[in-house]
């Protein structure tokens, strides 16, 4: 089945506190990109890839690292979570660039204590 | 800077009617693309409709029809014979280049029976 996969679906840490949030695609996506969504805010973009080794700021990308070192994973890391970062985190792909349909995993939600 | 504003915090509509939900955006291109994005309450993201700038026919999908209007920077989306199932947030987004997104702050619609 082909599908985006995010874990953990839930978090709950503290301030300070390194970690990484999992994203995964099964689709041979070339792009891939991370959302938060807040109450009032909608989603804004946290970072996007075009390719492997090729990432790119978004429009809140402070606090906030990523990599990609394969085509299907795309992890978020958090170096020194604060409560500001809690929200709902949503990863997408896409085929070859954002024009194409996003297909968004199942969004993580982390409390940042 | 590229910006995207839904004014329609909160829509109702009942069964079987036709509602249409409100999208202005701001950019200085000339090419780019729009979007309406549908989030059910199990929180996945779904692509709705995708309008082409450069193309002034407005895009149809089934039951869901855009208005775009160009020159008032002005993305509205129509839907017909509401169901049960439209019932989510609905939000617009742009995308500068084609990496880069911007989502509104999002429309709840609510279907009444």
């Amino acid at each position: 089945e082909a599908q985006v996969t995010q874990n953990p679906r839930y978090l709950i840490t503290v301030t300070g506190k390194k970690l990484t949030v999992t994203c995964s695609q099964n689709m041979n996506h070339e792009y891939m990109s991370w959302y938060r969504q807040d109450p009032g805010l909608g989603l804004r973009q946290i970072y996007y890839s075009m390719n492997v080794e090729v990432t790119d700021k978004g429009d809140v990308p402070e606090g906030y690292k990523v990599s990609r070192k394969e085509k299907r994973n795309f992890p978020l890391i958090l170096e020194s979570p604060s409560p500001n970062q809690t929200s709902l985190y949503f990863c997408a792909s896409s085929f070859r660039d954002g024009v194409d349909t996003q297909y968004f995993g199942p969004g993580t939600r982390l409390t940042v204590l | 800077a590229q910006t995207v504003t839904q004014s329609q915090p909160e829509m109702s509509v009942q069964e079987a009617e036709t509602v249409t939900l409100s999208c202005t955006y701001d950019t200085s291109e000339s090419d780019y693309y729009l979007f309406w994005y549908k989030q059910p309450p199990s929180r996945q993201m779904i692509l709705v409709i995708r309008q082409e700038a450069y193309k002034q026919q407005n895009a149809t999908e089934n039951r869901f029809s855009v208005n775009f209007q160009k020159a008032a920077k002005s993305f509205s989306l129509k839907i017909s014979d509401s169901q049960l199932g439209d019932a989510a947030m609905y939000f617009c987004a742009y995308i500068t280049g084609t990496y880069k997104y911007i989502f509104g702050t999002g429309t709840r619609l609510k279907v009444l029976a």
